[in-house]
């Protein structure tokens, strides 16, 4: 089945204490981009791959990282979690053209207390 | 920079109702258009979009939005929603290297 899988679903995290969410898809897709979701502001793009080795900051890239070592794998890496960090995170991914829209993952859920 | 817009936060209606959702973009040169819907507890999935061509796009679900290009609109429309309709809707303009979202709708439908 063609999916994009995120790990964990859900994470509750100390401020400060490093994490990663993991994001891997299994159709092939160019494009993959992280985004978070918080009540009244809809999705925001956090960062964004075109392809391994190329990636670059979305619309609110501060505090957080990704790597694309390979074409599956799109990690999201928080460095230093803070509070404002709690929000939904959805990974997505798509082909380069874009012909059937981005595919999302299921989400994670973090809580920075 | 590139900006969407959905002025209905929230929208109550009757089964049976239709359904109108505004969404207006502004993007610079060509712009791909796509509605998603988020039901409770779930990620988000495609409804339908606008490449190019005929205007009035048909989605699932029996969904369509229509693509007014002077008005810089993009609205989504069902004749008769249904209390499984209940759900966020996103409007989102862009490309696949960055997509912008607008802030969502959220529909009630009441039985």
């Amino acid at each position: 089945e063609a999916q994009v899988t995120q790990n964990p679903r859900y994470l509750i995290t100390v401020t400060g204490k490093k994490l990663t969410v993991t994001c891997s898809q299994n159709m092939n897709h160019e494009y993959m981009s992280w985004y978070r979701q918080d009540p009244g502001l809809g999705l925001r793009q956090i960062y964004y791959s075109m392809n391994v080795e190329v990636t670059d900051k979305g619309d609110v890239p501060e505090g957080y990282k990704v790597s694309r070592k390979e074409k599956r794998n799109f990690p999201l890496i928080l460095e230093s979690p803070s509070p404002n960090q709690t929000s939904l995170y959805f990974c997505a991914s798509s082909h380069r053209d874009s012909a059937n829209g981005y595919t999302f993952g299921s989400g994670t859920r973090l809580t920075v207390v | 920079a590139q900006s969407v817009s959905q002025h209905n936060h929230h929208v109550i209606l009757s089964e049976a109702a239709s359904l109108e959702l505004g969404c207006n973009y502004s993007y610079g040169g060509t712009v791909n258009l796509f509605w998603y819907v988020q039901y409770p507890g779930q990620h988000l999935q495609l409804l339908l979009k606008y490449f190019s061509g005929d205007p009035l796009v048909k989605g699932i679900k029996g969904f369509e939005a229509e693509f007014i290009k002077s008005k810089f609109s993009f609205n989504l429309r069902k004749p008769s929603v249904q209390w499984s309709d209940t759900a966020e809707y996103f409007c989102a303009a862009g490309s696949a290297r960055q997509l912008t979202f607008g802030s969502g709708t959220q529909l009630t439908v009441l039985p």
